[in-house]
């Protein structure tokens, strides 16, 4: 298996519900990542996790929640979003350790449409 | 702060045509970097990945070089395909870190 998968493809929520994107990938890789991309736009890190432990965070408003329940499964849980989180949630994995470049490159799954009505 | 920066931000060509997309950024202390496709309201496909200690990588059509001390990286197509059209992004990981700092993209058009 040498995919990242991320679900649901779409989602379409109110500002009051409550809703969890999830991740998962099964190449062994420990270190896993959220972005965020508006349109026309490069991704934005939102968070990294190496080895289940959240590495980094970058000033992510408290209605995102990422959590890494193993090393294979990363979710985002969502609550309480405004209009402007509307966008592809992107989630990419990368293997931490290991001979020549694959250790290195980032791995992306196909995103998660969000839609924040 | 690392800045990315790609040109051109838009590119049509006939088909057939060999083409480069432009990269450059700014803080030479880099780990790595890399290209990836992105086909319109979909995730990113990597292409290649450089080390810093490299000048180029190759897959297939794709040929990708660096020059480290100059701050850029070109991605090369031969023999452009209408299935080639797509936004191309490079990015950048800085040393000592596990992000990627992205550019805005270079959008491709090929025109059969």
């Amino acid at each position: 298996d040498t995919e990242v998968t991320q679900t649901p493809k779409h989602l379409v929520m109110g500002m009051t519900n409550k809703k969890s994107l999830k991740c998962e990938q099964h190449m062994g890789h420990r270190a896993m990542y959220w972005y965020k991309q508006k349109a026309k736009k490069p991704p934005e890190l939102m968070f990294v996790y190496s080895y289940e432990k959240l590495s980094i965070n970058e000033s992510v408003p408290s209605r995102f929640s990422p959590e890494c329940p193993n090393s294979s499964l990363l979710n985002l849980h969502l609550h309480a979003l405004q209009p402007e989180d509307s966008a592809l949630y992107l989630c990419a994995s990368r293997l931490t350790s290991g001979s020549g470049l694959s250790y290195n490159e980032q791995f992306f799954g196909p995103g998660t449409r969000l839609t924040v009505l | 702060k690392q800045e990315v920066t790609q040109i051109p931000a838009a590119l049509s060509v006939p088909e057939g045509e060999n083409l480069v997309l432009n990269c450059s950024f700014t803080d030479s202390a880099i780990y790595n970097l890399q290209w990836f496709r992105q086909d319109p309201g979909k995730g990113l496909t990597s292409l290649l990945l450089i080390q810093s200690s490299q000048r180029e990588q190759t897959s297939g059509r794709l040929n990708a070089s660096l020059d480290k001390s100059s701050g850029r990286s070109t991605l090369y197509i031969a023999a452009s395909q209408p299935g080639d059209s797509a936004t191309y992004l490079c990015a950048v990981r800085g040393a000592g870190s596990y992000q990627l700092t992205f550019g805005k993209g270079t959008k491709l058009s090929v025109i059969p």
